[in-house]
């Protein structure tokens, strides 16, 4: 079976500070791993992914994610967050023979001033 | 490009009554996909097509829910009759390959339901 692990249903944090949301996963096979964000009133839309290749993997804005086997973990990092990074964000897998991406539960990102 | 569009935004019935919901995906998306996501928990995959077959419907609820994506294009999800437990929000989102989950998905901006 496959499932992910979303510890922190809510993150509080200034604006310019620095921020990881937690990901774990479980699967004994093969993965495929993606972050998706949902801004207020928007549906879900792609951050990044990790199919192959480089274990580190970078968004457009600013957002990281390291795949890391051993831990069985994909956290998403930022340096520096905005007010307009305030969103939902939610990890998800697949595993290899499974037809079934598998979200977590979200973890709600907020930055105030 | 215009995005993938759902219709109605919200909905409110009483239990035991029907309601559909419709999307219209990406233009020349293959893959269709219905998602559930009850309030505070992540999407949960409800069918998935492939132009205009199943791919995927092990986790849709068959004694109530129903779906079909006529002519490989727009689809409609169907809940007659409702529970409860079927409030949430309804989540439908397409991709423009064939190759699975690997690929990008792009989602509509969701039918809010709330069975009373």
């Amino acid at each position: 079976a496959q499932s992910v692990t979303q510890l922190d249903s809510q993150v509080p944090v200034f604006e310019e500070a620095p921020v990881e949301l937690r990901c774990n996963y479980s699967s004994s096979v093969s993965v495929y791993l993606f972050w998706y964000v949902q801004y207020p009133n928007q549906g879900l839309q792609l951050l990044l992914k990790y199919l192959s290749g480089s274990t580190l993997v970078e968004s457009i804005n600013g957002f990281e994610a390291e795949f890391n086997k051993s831990q069985t973990s994909f956290h998403l990092r930022k340096p520096s967050v905005h007010i307009s990074d305030t969103a939902e964000y939610f990890c998800a897998v697949i595993s290899t023979g499974y037809s079934t991406l598998t979200f977590g539960k979200g973890t709600m990102l907020l930055v105030s001033p | 490009e215009a995005g993938v569009a759902q219709s109605p935004r919200y909905k409110i019935i009483e239990k035991r009554q029907s309601v559909a919901f419709w999307c219209n995906p990406i233009s020349g998306h293959a893959t269709l996909y219905w998602y559930q996501q009850i309030l505070g928990q992540g999407p949960k995959l409800l069918i998935q097509f492939q132009n205009n077959g199943v791919v995927d419907d092990s986790q849709l609820p068959k004694d109530r829910f129903s779906a079909e994506r006529l002519k490989g294009v727009d689809s409609t999800l169907k809940i007659q009759p409702a529970k409860l437990e079927d409030s949430a929000v309804y989540l439908c989102a397409s991709s423009p390959g064939t190759s699975g989950h690997t690929d990008t998905q792009y989602f509509g901006p969701g039918t809010r339901l709330t069975v009373l």
